[in-house]
């Protein structure tokens, strides 16, 4: 089976514009999961999605971050504008719900200039 | 407040060493606990999950559940250079969303 899968691995995006990420889940799963990573804050979660309703939707990231699952096997995450401190590694991730394992696909970097 | 703390933030043990790692919970409705490894470049991977109390052994990976303190730890024994990695603590309650500490950098020093 296909992990999780994300593209771009790398992006490079000029400070005020609109970049968007994308994520295939694990075929059959009904969780899908978006976290940015940096060292400082560590796991951020930026959205949930269970069965494709979205559950949760990290507030400080309200503004300018917009997830969206639009069907079962492919999520999106729009920033828009993009800023420097935007810069960070995100994950895509997802599990087949309750107690179960979370799969994390390999994540994006996105450096904002 | 981090409802998922762990420590220490850094780890060097030489190669061959015993590694041990540590979590606390500061909410006493988690009840499922796992510990993630991130390699450099790559996405975190699920190492072990522990649900009950007491020791939980996966080869050189044992896991040990406290629930009355909230304690969760992770020894690595033997510890290779391939177990240089960033370890994450995460829990969760019922069916909910899973709950991530901050992360120890292991370094095993050849």
């Amino acid at each position: 089976d296909a992990g999780v899968t994300q593209t771009p691995r790398h992006e490079v995006a000029e400070k005020g514009q609109t970049i968007i990420l994308k994520c295939e889940p694990v075929s059959g799963h009904n969780d899908l999961f978006w976290y940015r990573q940096t060292k400082i804050q560590g796991l951020e979660l930026l959205s949930y999605f269970r069965s494709k309703s979205l559950m949760e939707d990290g507030g400080a990231f309200k503004d300018r971050f917009k997830a969206e699952m639009l069907n079962s096997s492919f999520s999106t995450l729009k920033i828009q504008p993009t800023e420097p401190k935007d810069s960070a590694v995100y994950l895509c991730a997802s599990s087949q719900g309750g107690a179960e394992t979370l799969y994390f696909g390999s994540g994006t970097r996105l450096t904002v200039l | 407040q981090q409802k998922v703390q762990q420590s220490p933030e850094s780890l060097s043990v030489p190669e061959g060493g015993m590694a041990s790692l540590n979590c606390t919970s500061s909410d006493r409705n988690f009840q499922y606990f796992w510990w993630y490894r991130q390699h450099s470049g790559e996405g975190p991977k699920a190492l072990m999950s522990i649900f009950s109390d007491g020791d939980k052994k996966e080869g050189r990976f044992t896991a040990h559940l406290n629930k009355a303190s909230l304690h969760v730890s992770l020894h690595i024994r033997d510890s290779q250079p391939s177990d240089s990695a960033l370890y994450f603590c995460a829990a969760r309650e019922g069916a909910d969303r899973l709950t991530f500490g901050k992360g120890t950098q292991l370094i095993i020093q050849p």
